[in-house]
């Protein structure tokens, strides 16, 4: 069955460094892969979708890499800031509707 | 900035009863979701909508559930006789393209618990 794994459920960071949180899949090809973001209590909120065709993918302090061989996404956060604490969810995504949402990893910056 | 709007935040039932619960999507989107998130676990896709049919649903969505567009801006999850372990977050979401990668907007969510 597929199947998505985060690295870690948590993860601390020093404010200012760059956090790099792992995404593996199995028993999958998904043609794109999308992060998330989820505060407590809230509801998934998109930050960045990479195609299978794409090595990496930037927005701001946000960097993707997406390699299909070793069926793995690498979300780094650069410059990390203590609001950038959140839980983050990797999904991939073939190219029906649904997506299947990886546990995620709960980052931690301190202060 | 447009959002998905859900009611209620949070919905107390007893065992057996049937809830709503209530979405309004973003205005011009055309895909409508539902997921659920039990309480300190991954969050799950439901079923997705489209054209005023689902379009696709996981193993979770059975008989007991059911989706409706009733007047072309609420989209509505219904659980038909809810049991104790369908007490979780319910989130709707939608999103706007007719193909290709759709990111999904997420609504705040609804907190059912049954008891």
């Amino acid at each position: 069955s597929q199947k998505i794994e985060q690295n870690s459920e948590a993860l601390n960071i020093q404010e200012g460094k760059t956090a790099t949180l792992t995404c593996n899949y199995t028993n999958y090809s998904p043609a794109y892969l999308q992060w998330y973001r989820q505060d407590p209590g809230r509801g998934p909120v998109f930050l960045l979708l990479i195609r299978e065709n794409e090595k990496e993918k930037r927005k701001e302090r946000l960097k993707v890499t997406f390699d299909t061989t070793l069926k793995q996404s690498l979300f780094h956060i650069t410059a990390s800031q203590p609001a950038d604490s959140a839980t983050y969810l990797c999904a991939p995504m073939n190219r029906d509707d649904k997506i299947i949402f990886g546990k995620g990893t709960r980052l931690h910056i301190l202060p | 900035e447009p959002e998905v709007t859900q009611t209620p935040s949070h919905q107390v039932t007893q065992m057996g009863q049937e809830v709503i619960l209530r979405c309004v999507p973003i205005s011009n989107h055309l895909y409508f979701y539902w997921y659920r998130q039990i309480l300190g676990q991954k969050v799950e896709f439901l079923v997705s909508f489209y054209n005023n049919e689902i379009s696709e649903k996981s193993e979770i969505f059975d008989d007991q559930f059911s989706v409706e567009r009733p007047d072309g801006s609420n989209f509505t999850l219904k659980i038909r006789s809810t049991k104790l372990e369908d007490s979780a977050m319910y989130f709707c979401a939608s999103s706007e393209r007719a193909s290709g990668p759709r990111e999904q907007y997420f609504g705040p969510g609804t907190r059912l618990t049954v008891t």
